[in-house]
């Protein structure tokens, strides 16, 4: 089956403390996006990347790295610069391509809680 | 600026009756017109997309969608509600934003449907 997964489902995090969330994709798909859900608020985005080996900060990146070593793979580490980082992370991908219609497609994210 | 309102937050409507969820966007060009739905805890699924053409669109599940330009609006109706239809569901514009390819989302309307 093709589709996105993320893991883990559920994170929990110390203060102070650096974690990845995980974002793997079979859909052979360019383009990769790391949004954040809080209740309310809709989905922000948090970076993208549109091929391998480069990616850009979205909306609220502030807190927040990623990597795209792999087509397939786009890891999201909170680092403890992130005030706030209780919420639910979402993961999706499209096809990609500048200008071009496109669906987002998205994993079953992931829940971090900052204990 | 670029935005997408869904004006109702939470919607109450008994199981059989119809259902009509708003949704206005603000973008210059023609936009690409996305509904999404999501249940508690679980990634956002496609229910449907305008891109061009006709606009009255149909979905999965029985949702159909209709662009009013005139309007800026993408209203999504179903014609008889399903207890299984309760859900959050967004809607979201593509387009070009600061030169790259990106979407927005609405806050989302919470479907609560009455047996």
């Amino acid at each position: 089956d093709g589709g996105i997964t993320q893991s883990p489902k559920y994170l929990f995090r110390k203060e102070g403390q650096n974690v990845t969330l995980s974002c793997e994709q079979n859909l052979n798909h360019d383009a990769m996006y790391w949004y954040r859900q809080d209740p309310g608020q809709g989905l922000r985005l948090i970076y993208y990347s549109q091929i391998v080996n480069d990616f850009q900060k979205g909306d609220i990146a502030e807190g927040y790295s990623v990597s795209r070593e792999k087509k397939e793979s786009f890891p999201l580490t909170v680092t403890s610069a992130q005030k706030n980082p209780t919420a639910f992370y979402l993961c999706a991908s499209s096809i990609g391509g500048v200008g071009k219609p496109d669906t987002q497609y998205f994993g079953p994210g992931t829940r971090l809680t900052v204990l | 600026a670029q935005s997408v309102t869904q004006p109702d937050i939470h919607i109450t409507v008994s199981e059989g009756a119809s259902l009509e969820l708003r949704c206005n966007y603000s973008y210059g060009a023609t936009p690409y017109l996305f509904w999404y739905v999501q249940s508690p805890g679980q990634g956002l699924q496609l229910l449907l997309k305008y891109f061009s053409g006709d606009t009255l669109v149909q979905g999965i599940k029985g949702f159909e969608a209709e662009f009013k330009r005139s309007q800026s609006s993408f209203n999504l109706r179903k014609p008889s509600v399903h207890w299984s239809d309760a859900a959050e569901y967004f809607c979201a514009v593509g387009g070009i934003f600061s030169g790259t390819y990106k979407y927005i989302f609405g806050t989302g309307t919470r479907l609560k449907v009455l047996a």
